[in-house]
C-alpha cells in the first residue's frame, strides 16, 4: 500500500538555524509531491509542490524541496528559520488513482 | 469568496447516533476528499470522489459513508459503527490538471460523548 514517512516527529530549532525535514514515499509510479503547513489555529496551506521538471522546487516563505526519484524522497529545506515558522508540516503524495496520502507530520518549534 | 466551507466548526453527539458533516466548495473542482486528523497520526484518508456520483474508499473508511450527488457537495456521515469517532475532520477539493494541489476547509471538530 502507498505510504508516506516523515522521519522527524518533533523538531526544535533556534532562530536562524537551517532546517531539513525528511519525507519518503513508497509508491513506484508517477507521483505528485506536496508539502503543506498548518500554523496554530489555521487551516492547511500549500508550501510547495512537485509534479514534473526541475526536481528542486521553491515555495513560499523561503522554503524549498528536492525530489530525488532514486531515493523516493522529497525533503523540505529552509536555510534560516524564523520564529513564525513554528507550525506542523505535512508531506503528501498523489498517485495516478487520485489518492492523496499524507505523512504523520512534523511539529516544528522555533525558539526566539 | 471562493473556497471550501465545512460546517459546523464544532459538533457534539451522543454515542450511538449517526452524524453528518457538511462540505461545500464553489471552486468548480471535480475531486473532493475527506480526512481525519488525530494528534500524532497526521491526516488519514477516509473517502474521496473524483467525479459526481462516484467515490472510493480511503485507508480508514470503516464506520463512515459519503455521497456525491452534486459537484459542489460531499457530505460525510459518521455512523454508530465508527468505534472512535471523536476527531478533527478535514474536507478538501482539487481541480483537474497535472500537478494541481488540494485545497482544504477549516475543519469540523466532532466530539462524541
Amino acid at each position: 500500500a502507498q505510504s508516506v514517512s516523515q522521519h522527524n516527529h518533533h523538531v526544535i530549532l533556534s532562530e536562524a538555524a537551517s532546517l531539513e525535514l525528511g519525507c519518503n514515499y513508497s509508491y513506484g509510479g508517477t507521483v505528485n509531491l506536496f508539502w503543506y503547513v498548518q500554523y496554530p489555529g489555521q487551516h492547511l496551506q500549500l508550501l510547495l509542490k512537485y509534479f514534473s521538471g526541475d526536481p528542486l522546487v521553491k515555495g513560499i516563505k523561503g522554503f524549498e524541496a528536492e525530489f530525488i526519484k532514486s531515493k523516493f524522497s522529497f525533503n523540505l529545506r529552509k536555510p534560516s528559520v524564523q520564529w513564525s515558522d513554528t507550525a506542523e508540516y505535512f508531506c503528501a503524495v498523489r498517485n495516478r488513482d487520485d489518492k492523496i496520502i499524507f505523512g504523520k507530520g512534523t511539529r516544528l518549534h522555533i525558539l526566539p | 469568496d471562493g473556497g471550501i466551507t465545512q460546517s459546523p466548526k464544532y459538533l457534539f453527539r451522543k454515542e450511538g447516533q449517526n452524524v453528518t458533516l457538511s462540505c461545500e466548495q464553489n471552486l468548480n473542482h471535480d475531486a473532493m476528499y475527506w480526512y481525519r486528523q488525530d494528534p500524532g497520526q497526521g491526516l488519514r484518508l477516509i473517502y474521496y470522489s473524483q467525479i459526481v456520483n462516484d467515490f472510493q474508499k480511503g485507508d480508514i473508511a470503516e464506520g463512515y459513508s459519503v455521497s456525491r450527488e452534486k459537484k459542489e457537495s460531499f457530505p460525510l456521515t459518521v455512523t454508530s459503527a465508527q468505534k472512535n469517532p471523536t476527531a478533527f475532520y478535514l474536507c478538501a477539493s482539487r481541480g483537474t490538471g497535472a500537478g494541481t494541489e488540494a485545497f482544504f476547509g477549516q475543519g469540523t471538530r466532532l466530539t462524541v460523548v
